[in-house]
């Protein structure tokens, strides 16, 4: 079993949508938690890094920890076709972004 | 600000041989780390140098090596090349401490073996 599972998709919601991508984990250890968007041949870009519990808000971009549940969301708001790739969750025991342990992936496609 | 520059971004090597990547970090930035991602198996941590050290270490095979120099460029190396190394080998840059929050992917080198 993996240390962090994530559901592969597709994901296919309608443009303006909310979207919800979620990540569940094992290792209680870990304590940073991240969100990335990855573009068809480019490198993941970061989105949201955070912080033991709690929820952080960037724009359209809502990322939620419940270390209880071992349980992380990223909320998408009036999502638009450019938000169309793939999202990774990572996490690491670390600060920083030291030795991250990422899910495989969740393939979003949001149709004008 | 330059981003993470990945040299080269494709390449074609044979069983057995051996391969050499480079990535040069954004400018400041102290801290390199290498991924492997394959479609089975997603991103997987290879190792971080930080200040010319290597700090961390994932669970890859001694044929998996790497260094970083004065100026913060990594390269990684990979003897002895399997089938299954054939995967997009990423890096990434930050600054290497608790007072930065931001990390930059490169855009990535396609290795395949045949």
């Amino acid at each position: 079993q993996k240390e962090v599972e994530q559901d592969p998709g597709p994901l296919s919601v309608p443009e303006g949508a909310i979207v919800s991508l979620n990540c569940t984990y094992s290792n209680s250890a870990f304590q940073y938690f991240m969100w990335y968007r990855q573009y068809s041949r480019k490198g993941p870009e970061l989105l949201m890094y955070t912080y033991s519990s709690g929820n952080k808000e960037d724009g359209r971009f809502t990322a939620q920890v419940d270390k209880s549940s071992k349980y992380i969301s990223l909320f998408i708001r009036d999502s638009q076709p450019s938000d169309s790739a793939t999202y990774l969750c990572a996490m690491s025991e670390k600060t920083g972004f030291q030795k991250l342990v990422f899910g495989t992936g969740t393939r979003l496609l949001v149709s004008p | 600000k330059a981003g993470v520059t990945q040299t080269p971004r494709y390449l074609i090597k044979t069983r057995g041989q051996q391969v050499t990547l480079s990535c040069s970090p954004i400018s400041g930035h102290r801290s390199v780390s290498w991924y492997q991602q394959t479609p089975g198996q997603g991103l997987q941590f290879l190792f971080e140098y930080f200040s010319e050290t290597q700090r961390n270490k994932g669970n890859f095979p001694g044929r998996f090596s790497g260094r970083q120099f004065s100026n913060s460029r990594s390269e990684m190396n990979v003897s002895t090349l399997e089938l299954g190394d054939s995967a997009l080998y990423l890096c990434a840059s930050w600054g290497g401490t608790t007072s930065y929050n931001e990390q930059f992917f490169g855009p990535g080198t396609r290795l395949t073996v045949l």
